[in-house]
């Protein structure tokens, strides 16, 4: 069994400022995904970005990078330099061996102007 | 983006009647999952398949029910819908790689009444 765990159900970040969102996984598969989805008030859900267990360096898309703390089991996601629309849900999700995702209940984050 | 459509994207159904969800994908991937989002739950798993004819439950699969008879058709059956049915229903699809994301459909809002 997989577990994925999301400890704030929400936060607020100011305009232009970086954001953590948290992430925690229990898993006993030695080889897994990890990702992050957007999910905007509209609905549909984006990919964010990924995280091999086996990758040596930390994932990085753009804004967003993934604190990959493997001893740790954890997966933050890093928001820098928050933009008005970078508030939604957003959810944390790791692959299992027969490939269906495991996601967590989310963190909404609200960017204040 | 991905061609992936559910349909239809709006259903009131009455408790007792059996409802069926259609996903459509015209990418060819192999893996397909049903999930529901509930406040509070994020994405849980009711049902995927790893190819046609091969369909595994998920974490809430009670009263639920999965066809895959074509590899681009995945059908979810509610064969007697109540009320703790009433939720979003997304459709995923995903490439055989671990690394690959997950690619999801606009959402099924299902209420029964």
């Amino acid at each position: 069994a997989q577990k994925i765990t999301q400890t704030q159900p929400g936060m607020f970040v100011q305009e232009k400022e970086a954001v953590t969102l948290d992430c925690t996984y229990d898993t006993s598969d030695p080889s897994y995904g990890l990702f992050w989805y957007k999910q905007p008030s509209s609905g549909e859900m984006i990919f964010l970005i990924y995280q091999g267990s086996y990758d040596q360096q930390n994932a990085t898309e753009g804004r967003y990078s993934l604190n990959f703390q493997k001893a740790r089991k954890s997966a933050n996601l890093v928001i820098s330099a928050s933009q008005l629309g970078d508030s939604a849900m957003y959810f944390c999700a790791m692959s299992s061996p027969r490939r269906a995702l495991t996601f967590g209940s989310g963190t909404r984050l609200q960017v204040q102007p | 983006d991905a061609g992936i459509t559910q349909s239809p994207r709006h259903k009131v159904t009455e408790t007792g009647t059996p409802v069926t969800l259609r996903c459509h994908q015209t990418e060819n991937h192999r893996y397909m999952y049903w999930y529901r989002q509930d406040p509070g739950h994020g994405l849980r798993l009711i049902h995927y398949s790893y190819g046609v004819k091969d369909t595994d439950k998920g974490e809430v699969s009670d009263g639920y029910s999965v066809s895959r008879s074509k590899t681009e058709d995945f059908l979810l059956t509610l064969e007697s819908a109540t009320s703790s049915q009433t939720s979003v229903y997304f459709c995923a699809i995903s490439g055989y790689d671990r690394d690959t994301e997950a690619f999801f459909g606009q959402g099924t809002r299902l209420t029964v009444v």
